[in-house]
């Protein structure tokens, strides 16, 4: 059983430039949320999704931010107008169900803007 | 503002002796706590996790943890380290106990040596 998959691994953005993050989750997994480490912090919760529903968004930005995970296919992190403090390594996970389950990460997606 | 510290950022033990990493957060409340362990290319795995009841808490590979409550700490130990134990560590807690929205220290990375 495949783990969770993300890419790309690495993703080089120039600043204005629109950055797409796909996550696989483990099968049968319906849940996956996405956590971003900014160099020399730790991992900080983003967003949990549901398969078409967005439960709770209250860590993503504001503004350029956004997130969705379709009936089928991967969920995306879709990051508009890149600028360089978007570069981060971002994680997701996923769960077999939602709270009380461990989630399972991926190797994440590390993002440079330049 | 709540916060998880991982006061070492990198441990160089050598092979058959033991490690700790320390973890302190700052909460008012006990949060629930986890340590996850990510080998270089691969995701976070998580190795335990302290929810309530015995505060000592043991986990795979030979891990283990001790929650105080005094101290607000959850130290990761492992009483003989192996070569594959070299990774980077990550302690985390969930402040809300919604088990989703985890919130992460920087990470420890631990070197061992022949």
């Amino acid at each position: 059983n495949a783990g969770v998959m993300q890419n790309p691994r690495h993703l080089v953005r120039r600043r204005g430039q629109e950055a797409r993050l796909r996550c696989s989750p483990m099968k049968g997994h319906s849940h996956v949320y996405w956590y971003r480490q900014l160099p020399e912090e730790g991992l900080k919760f983003m967003v949990y999704l549901q398969k078409e529903n967005i439960i709770d968004e209250s860590g993503m930005p504001k503004e350029r931010f956004s997130a969705e995970f379709p009936k089928e296919g991967p969920s995306i992190l879709r990051i508009q107008q890149v600028v360089r403090g978007d570069s981060a390594a971002y994680f997701c996970a996923s769960s077999l169900s939602g709270s009380g389950n461990e989630q399972y990460f991926g190797p994440g997606t590390r993002l440079t803007v330049t | 503002a709540q916060s998880v510290t991982q006061p070492d950022i990198h441990i160089t033990v050598s092979e058959g002796a033991s490690l700790e990493l320390r973890c302190n957060y700052s909460y008012g409340a006990t949060p629930y706590l986890f340590w996850y362990v990510q080998s270089p290319g691969q995701g976070l795995q998580l190795l335990l996790k302290y929810f309530s009841g015995d505060t000592l808490v043991q986990g795979i590979k030979g891990f283990e943890a001790e929650f105080k409550r005094s101290q607000s700490s959850f130290n990761l130990r492992k009483p003989s380290v192996h070569w594959s134990d070299a990774a980077e560590y990550f302690c985390a807690v969930d402040t809300l106990h919604n088990d989703y929205k985890l919130s992460f220290g920087a990470g420890t990375t631990v070197t061992v040596r022949a």
